[in-house]
């Protein structure tokens, strides 16, 4: 199956600072990617899809300056955590393909662990 | 709300034992249910892509069905083993949604 790969897997940072989270596909181009953030024993709750070109589609609730989407090429997606509080540490995990839904498998990356102290 | 919930939360077996459990997603809209496994350190691996109703598929000891008239899908696995221990996601997509919603996951341990 296709590859994709996300760094950093652990992320400790002081808060007030951002975070940058990279998803990249190795072997397939991705127009849509799909970033996740899951908290403890609880499902992937989808944040954004990100789109190469253009604005992300951010879900109900989820604020769009503190998570900043950019999907610059057809390979990567970034995530940016913005002025970090303790409260945005969480699981992040991206995703591509799928969106199609029916035939389509999703590719995830490996997850990011992300604490702010 | 869209509402997947996966059942039982965690389950822990001996090896050699058969387990299955249940994914209830909405009957309306339905577009199509996935099944993830999720090793701890590894990202999920699809396991299962199901679209019809009465949809059945089979990959190895773990197979799945589907009923999509009542909104449940099971899945199965026949003499678990211990690296069958991980956390196994669905996923609902349901038409025009353009995106999957999940389940919080079953989390499986098997003991040897």
């Amino acid at each position: 199956g296709a590859v994709v790969s996300q760094h950093p897997s652990r992320v400790i940072c002081k808060s007030g600072t951002s975070v940058k989270i990279e998803c990249r596909s190795l072997d397939f181009q991705a127009t849509t990617m799909f970033w996740y953030r899951q908290f403890p024993k609880q499902s992937l709750m989808l944040m954004a899809t990100s789109n190469e070109g253009s604005k992300a589609t951010y879900e109900q609730g989820v604020e769009k300056d503190k998570f900043l989407i950019n999907h610059a090429s057809l390979t990567l997606s970034t995530l940016t955590v913005t002025s970090a509080h303790p409260e945005d540490s969480s699981f992040y995990i991206c995703s591509a393909g799928g969106s199609s839904g029916r035939s389509s498998e999703a590719f995830f990356g490996q997850g990011t662990r992300l604490t702010v102290v | 709300i869209l509402n997947v919930e996966q059942s039982p939360q965690s389950l822990h077996v001996q090896e050699g034992d058969s387990t299955n459990f249940t994914c209830s997603f909405p009957s309306s809209n339905f577009y199509a249910l996935h099944w993830y496994r999720w090793e701890t350190a590894k990202s999920p691996e699809a396991l299962f892509v199901m679209t019809l109703n009465g949809d059945e598929k089979k990959k190895g000891r773990i197979s799945a069905t589907l009923n999509t008239k009542e909104g449940y899908s099971y899945l199965y696995i026949k003499g678990s083993q211990p690296e069958d221990s991980a956390t196994y996601l669905c996923a609902f997509f349901y038409n025009q949604g353009g995106k999957l919603i999940f389940g919080q996951g079953t989390e499986l341990s098997v003991k040897p």
